[in-house]
């Protein structure tokens, strides 16, 4: 069974702080991505990654990057939180057969 | 790129009956269409999903149907739980393409006891 795992399940941060959402999934999939859920928007793509070290823009990446050293982990990053940042963040993984895993969310809280 | 509208947004139905939900894509090249099922506080999780080359997958109380010349296809519950109540996302899916999945924006369906 595929499992996605993030990090933190619930977090608070300050403006301007640097946040870090980290995600691991242990199926050996290729493809990663990073979404944020808001009531009413849905599922909305930030960033996602074909590859180690690759990166693609999503819908929405402004005031987010992304890192991929390794194959299962998958990194966002909010360089300097907003409020408007204040969401659900899900990670998920894919392999060829395009089946989609989620992890557990995070839900960021920024103040 | 493509675009998937889901309705509707919120479905409330009285445990026993059934449930519909639509949705319609743009793309006529997407060939996949998964649906997800998202419990309060918890993770989306695939519960069905099918192929172009089908026009309709049952599993137990679920099914879906799709409608390649019209691009839509739809979710159906029958005989509705308490469990049921969640948000359904459907999406869909171009193999040859970036295989990046566009999702509805979701239905709250909620089953009264």
């Amino acid at each position: 069974d595929v499992k996605v795992t993030q990090s933190s399940r619930y977090l608070v941060k300050r403006t301007g702080e640097k946040v870090f959402l980290e995600c691991v999934q242990d199926m050996d999939h290729e493809n990663m991505f990073w979404y944020r859920q808001d009531p009413g928007l849905g599922l909305r793509l930030i960033y996602f990654s074909y590859d180690v070290k690759m990166k693609e823009k999503g819908d929405i990446p402004e005031g987010y990057s992304v890192s991929r050293e390794k194959k299962e982990r998958f990194s966002l990053i909010l360089e300097s939180a907003s409020t408007n940042q204040t969401s659900m963040y899900l990670c998920a993984s894919s392999g060829y057969n395009y089946g989609y895993t989620f992890g557990s969310g995070t839900r960021l809280t920024v103040v | 790129g493509e675009n998937v509208e889901q309705h509707p947004s919120t479905l409330s139905v009285q445990e026993g009956d059934s449930a519909v939900i639509k949705c319609t894509y743009s793309d006529s090249a997407s060939n996949y269409f998964p649906w997800y099922k998202q419990e309060l506080g918890k993770r989306p999780q695939l519960i069905i999903d099918i192929r172009s080359n089908v026009g309709e997958k049952k599993d137990q109380r679920i099914a879906v149907t799709l409608n390649k010349t019209a691009k839509h296809f739809s979710l159906h519950i029958t005989e509705t739980q308490p469990e049921d109540s969640a948000v359904y996302f459907c999406a869909a899916i171009t193999s040859g393409g970036s295989y990046i999945p566009t999702f509805g924006r979701g239905t709250s369906l909620i089953v009264h006891p």
